[in-house]
């Protein structure tokens, strides 16, 4: 029983296709995010939304556009995709707590994106 | 400008020795801390937190240390097992004017435990 689920695992595309990643969630939190894992490593955050409202919207190309229907599901399109895209993105939900408590989030399995 | 950094990409252990894992954060705005988990083709998975108000705080066999002067964080793991063998990732949020729940995390730690 998945908590936070995304599909595909694996996208393997050609330049300047247009692709979509799914994510749902059934822990009935509040708040979803995509990350993206890049070449290096890092986990950087590229969106969140807050009961299918945009809250964060980090320094991403205009290519990408989150898409939530509702507060279960966080989509992630990406228009023209360029050879920089390739990464890991991870889905992540998460119930924001009161002053003092840790917000952590729960993330997907990934879905590796390459881009040829 | 990373704001998370963790210096050490890798580190082995023998089975049943101490893991310490360690974090070094530059904003002081951050108000509590975790630690994440990650297998191979696999989602982060929560480890533990610690509260920006805690020094300490533990669950199990893990431990995480916070020293805020240093701004220094740090996970022990006591005693190691080979099931311990993953990528462990340091996170810090902030509540600020709303709480969005932004993780910023480090570049990770490969720790892996010898049996």
């Amino acid at each position: 029983d998945t908590a936070v689920s995304q599909t595909p695992k694996y996208l393997v595309t050609q330049m300047g296709n247009d692709k979509s990643i799914k994510c749902e969630q059934n822990l009935g939190h509040d708040t979803m995010y995509w990350y993206k894992q890049d070449s290096k490593k890092f986990l950087k955050i590229m969106f969140s939304y807050n009961n299918k409202e945009l809250i964060i919207n980090e320094t991403v190309p205009n290519r990408f556009s989150p898409k939530s229907p509702d507060k279960a599901h966080l989509n992630l399109h990406i228009n023209s995709l360029e050879l920089g895209d390739s990464a890991v993105y991870f889905c992540a939900s998460s119930q924001r707590k009161q002053v003092l408590l840790s917000t952590e989030a729960f993330f997907g399995q990934g879905t590796r994106l390459t881009v040829v | 400008d990373q704001q998370v950094k963790q210096n050490s990409p890798s580190l082995s252990v023998q089975e049943g020795r101490i893991s310490i894992l360690n974090c070094d954060y530059t904003n002081s705005m951050f108000d509590y801390f975790l630690w994440y988990k990650k297998y191979p083709a696999e989602g982060p998975t929560f480890l533990i937190s610690i509260s920006s108000i805690k020094d300490k705080n533990e669950d199990g066999r893990f431990t995480v240390f916070l020293n805020k002067s240093a701004k220094h964080l740090s996970l022990h793991i006591v005693p190691s097992q080979p099931g311990d063998s993953a990528v462990y990732f340091c996170a810090a949020g902030a509540y600020g004017s709303s709480n969005t729940g932004k993780l910023i995390f480090g570049q990770g730690t490969t720790l892996q435990v010898k049996p």
